[in-house]
């Protein structure tokens, strides 16, 4: 079955701190991951996507196939990084997000 | 200025009256998507469409129904609404796949729905 894990429903860091959120998948072909991130009253925007191996932010994102997991990293989380992060997973092969299966998500909170 | 649009916004309904949740994109995007959001579950897909006349079934789809009779437009329409779809409800819109990597899913703003 085709599934996102997100294991931390919140996480809080103080600001320069590194943070990781986590994200496992499931899925029986090869996957196409996605995080996308939603700041306080603002849409869901995406924020990068594993094909594209890009930094954006600060963040990164690296696909173990291995691990079945897909971690966001920054090595410096800064206050404007708060927001809540969903990791998304395509049910398409193909590169569309038109169809995807969001994590539960996590909330990042950076305390000054 | 590329977009998805959804209203209203807030919506307080009362069990059973039958509602209407519009959702319109103006990038002749083929996909389109709703998703309900809501604490500790996180977005769950509803319905999704391939494209005019196509649509199909997501996770959560029990209670809703959609229609796709033009690419701008996808409906969600909620015939006897139960307390238990209150929630927040999102639109989204995305190209057809293999031209999906340049172009990400674009969320309406979201329409916060309140069943009595």
């Amino acid at each position: 079955a085709q599934r996102v894990t997100q294991p931390e429903k919140l996480l809080s860091v103080f600001k320069g701190a590194p943070v990781e959120l986590k994200c496992n998948y499931s899925y029986s072909g090869s996957p196409e991951l996605f995080w996308y991130v939603q700041y306080s009253r603002q849409r869901l925007q995406l924020l990068l996507r594993h094909i594209s191996r890009e930094s954006i932010k600060g963040f990164t994102a690296d696909l173990n196939k291995g691990e079945t997991s897909f971690h966001l990293k920054k090595p410096f989380a800064q206050e404007e990084d708060s927001a809540m992060y969903y990791c998304a997973l395509s049910r398409n092969y193909g590169g569309s997000q038109g169809n995807l299966i969001f994590g539960k998500g996590t909330k990042l909170s950076v305390k000054p | 200025e590329a977009q998805v649009t959804q209203n209203p916004r807030y919506l307080i309904t009362v069990t059973g009256k039958k509602l209407t949740v519009t959702c319109s994109q103006n990038m002749n995007h083929e996909y389109m998507s709703w998703y309900r959001q809501d604490p500790g579950l996180g977005l769950r897909q509803i319905y999704y469409s391939m494209n005019v006349e196509v649509t199909d079934k997501g996770d959560v789809p029990e209670g809703y129904k959609v229609s796709r009779k033009e690419k701008r437009n996808f409906p969600l329409i909620l015939e006897s609404p139960s307390p238990n779809q209150t929630s927040l409800y999102f639109c989204a819109s995305s190209p057809a796949p293999g031209t999906g990597y340049n172009s990400p899913l674009h969320f309406g703003n979201g329409t916060r729905l309140t069943v009595t």
